[in-house]
């Protein structure tokens, strides 16, 4: 166990909804990182947060935003939901200031549209 | 913008067999992370690698980085059946902090 923790685990919306998915860092990490993981594909990265900042964004529109808070938990909001995003959400959680950058990957949450 | 490729998409073995997944980057990086994930599960970071041509080893699986830091590979000596799963490489450019995920191997064994 990694000690990252997601919630909700399982999830279903309808197109055009909105949906909030929270992770929890592990101890002693400052900086989360947000995947999207299609079926069958690699993780592609969302954006990362570090000190409540966003540290750097891949490819996605910005009605996928997000929040870090004093605690470094993290929050990623997709807001008008499409078919397309329908996929596991993984939180990473990673420490920033040091020379090794390994990741500890939460369980995820799986979202589907409808 | 950086790709990074990996191949093959699915390697079916016998128990016994080794097994290799190679990695390669559009462009120059500053390290590569492998990672495993398992049916259903999440990816599970295995190692890092940072230094051109660097080679490391965990028993039974050899990580190599390559001398131009744009490709690596991962090799399995003697697979079990607890090497079951996808194997995805993941490369960070200089300077960024974007980590781009192949699309993994996914390794079968037979026993």
């Amino acid at each position: 166990e990694t000690g990252v923790t997601q919630s909700p685990t399982h999830l279903i919306k309808t197109r055009g909804q909105q949906v909030t998915l929270r992770c929890s860092s592990q101890s002693g990490h400052n900086t989360v990182s947000w995947y999207q993981q299609a079926l069958g594909q690699g993780p592609q990265f969302i954006f990362q947060y570090y000190r409540e900042e966003e540290n750097g964004r891949g490819n996605f529109p910005p009605r996928f935003s997000g929040l870090q808070f004093p605690n470094y938990s993290s929050e990623l909001n997709v807001n008008a939901l499409e078919l397309d995003d329908s996929a596991l959400y993984l939180c990473a959680s990673s420490y920033t200031g040091g020379s090794y950058n390994e990741q500890f990957f939460g369980p995820g949450t799986r979202l589907t549209v409808l | 913008g950086q790709q990074v490729m990996q191949i093959p998409q699915y390697q079916h073995v016998q128990e016994g067999e080794d097994f290799t997944t190679y990695c390669n980057s559009s462009t120059t990086l500053s390290n590569i992370q492998w990672y495993k994930q398992r049916p259903g599960g999440h990816p599970v970071f295995l190692i890092q690698l940072v230094k051109s041509g660097e080679v490391k080893k965990q028993k039974r699986l050899t990580f190599q980085f390559g001398e131009a830091k744009k490709n690596s590979s991962l090799h399995i000596t003697a697979t079990q059946t607890t090497d079951v799963g996808t194997y995805f490489c993941a490369g960070r450019r200089e300077y960024g902090n974007k980590l781009v995920f192949g699309a993994g191997t996914i390794l079968r064994v037979k026993s």
